[in-house]
């Protein structure tokens, strides 16, 4: 399967100030994903990233506050953009590696604290 | 979108027992169910996976059941040991997209 790394591992930040998680994949993919999952709670669908075009968000996610990017088949960024107490979570991104009715494999993660 | 859920939500049992987790969705459209397992601290992992053309799939101690008709899905672990205390999610992915959505998981202890 693909290798998934995500950075930073762990921020703590600032209400108001906004971050940027980079996920980088070992090898070109067709799909990416972002996901949250808040302490002790299942994961949650934020947005597909999709190459060369704007994401597709879920409902309850807007582009505003959740911009996402995807220049290439092998990376993509989630900002969490004005960040508030609320947004602490653990952000996921995953892959399929292939077409649908694929597994997605998950990175890391990165845990967000926010103050 | 698609709801998934997810029955029970802790579970414990003995080291050598069986341990049944259960999902059910609500799009029929729905055509693909993979479990993960989740450890703290890490990342979701995939264990097993069933397509909406399949009934029964097993590996090992493992196995996933699927009926279509009643929309649900179960996760059957067999001679559990310690090893499988984790957090299970289940999850159902629409044909197009591939995006999933998650049951809220378990949390299964297998006492020693």
């Amino acid at each position: 399967s693909a290798v998934i790394s995500q950075k930073p591992s762990r921020d703590i930040c600032q209400r108001g100030t906004s971050l940027t998680i980079q996920c980088q994949v070992d090898s070109q993919v067709t799909m990416m994903f972002w996901y949250r999952q808040q302490p002790g709670q299942s994961l949650t669908l934020i947005a597909t990233a999709n190459q060369g075009s704007e994401a597709t968000y879920e409902s309850g996610f807007v582009i505003d506050k959740f911009p996402i990017s995807r220049p290439n088949l092998t990376f993509s960024t989630l900002t969490v953009s004005n960040m508030s107490p609320e947004d602490s979570s653990i952000y996921l991104c995953s892959v399929d590696p292939g077409h649908f009715d694929q597994p997605q494999f998950f990175g890391p993660g990165t845990r967000l604290t926010v103050l | 979108g698609e709801n998934v859920e997810q029955h029970p939500s802790t579970l414990s049992v003995q080291e050598g027992d069986s341990a049944v987790i259960k999902c059910t969705y609500s799009d029929s459209a729905s055509n693909y169910f993979p479990w993960y397992k989740q450890e703290l601290g890490k990342r979701p992992q995939l264990i097993i996976d069933i397509r909406s053309n399949v009934g029964e799939k097993k590996d090992q101690r493992i196995a996933v059941t699927l009926n279509k008709t009643a929309k649900h899905f179960s996760l059957h672990i067999t001679e559990t040991q310690p090893e499988d205390s984790a957090v299970y999610f289940c999850a159902a992915s629409f044909p197009l997209g591939n995006q999933f959505y998650f049951g809220t998981g378990t949390s299964l202890t297998v006492i020693p």
